[in-house]
């Protein structure tokens, strides 16, 4: 059964720093991973997708790996600001399913 | 281009009634999902939809239905609603298994 793992859970951050948020999971038979983004009583905004192929991808700031083989992905913010602030969440497909990670809350103070 | 929208936002039911949540999309996409998020437990698929006419069973379908008459919708029932049915219910949608799927903003349920 896989398994989606999000360290840490929790993130406080100064403005203008690098992250680095991370995502495991445990069968590497994947067709892709999301990354998303959840604001507070909101609903999920999708980030990033890569598929299983691909090694990373980028939009703006961030910047998404994917080590299939490892069984890892990471989610780079640059400069963070804090409008960055929300839950990360990261999901992965297997066959037409897919598994959410329990998220990473960011906090990113002026 | 509303994306996914869903409706209602807020539903309180009392244990015994029932209700259905309805899930509309503007984006022609083929897959519908239905997920439910708790705290602790991430969000977890109820049930999905790979095109007009069909359903699938997810991670968590016991106590719901659902049903996909039109490609725009998919609806979510609770025939007899239960307290741990508490929860925020997402609809989501794609337009294949390969590409992202986009969320609508969630009906938060409470069953007393």
């Amino acid at each position: 059964k896989q398994e989606v793992t999000q360290i840490p859970a929790a993130l406080s951050v100064p403005e203008g720093e690098n992250l680095v948020l991370n995502c495991s999971f445990t069968d590497s038979a994947i067709y892709n991973l999301q990354w998303f983004r959840q604001d507070p009583g909101k609903g999920l905004t999708s980030l990033l997708l890569i598929q299983s192929s691909q090694r990373e991808q980028t939009s703006g700031r961030l910047n998404a790996s994917l080590d299939k083989s490892s069984g890892r992905s990471t989610l780079y913010i640059a400069a963070s600001q804090p409008g960055d602030s929300a839950t990360y969440l990261c999901a992965v497909r297997n066959t037409d399913k897919l598994i959410f990670g329990t998220g990473t809350r960011l906090q990113v103070f002026p | 281009n509303a994306g996914v929208t869903q409706t209602p936002k807020f539903r309180v039911l009392k244990t015994g009634q029932s209700m259905t949540l309805l899930c509309a999309q503007d984006m022609n996409h083929e897959y519908m999902y239905w997920y439910r998020q708790d705290p602790g437990m991430g969000l977890r698929l109820i049930h999905y939809s790979v095109g007009e006419g069909t359903t699938a069973k997810g991670e968590v379908p016991d106590g719901y239905n659902v049903s996909r008459l039109k490609k725009q919708n998919f609806l979510l029932g609770l025939e007899s609603a239960a307290p741990s049915q508490t929860s925020v219910y997402f609809c989501a949608s794609s337009q294949t298994l390969a590409y992202e799927q986009y969320f609508g903003p969630g009906t938060r349920l409470t069953v007393t």
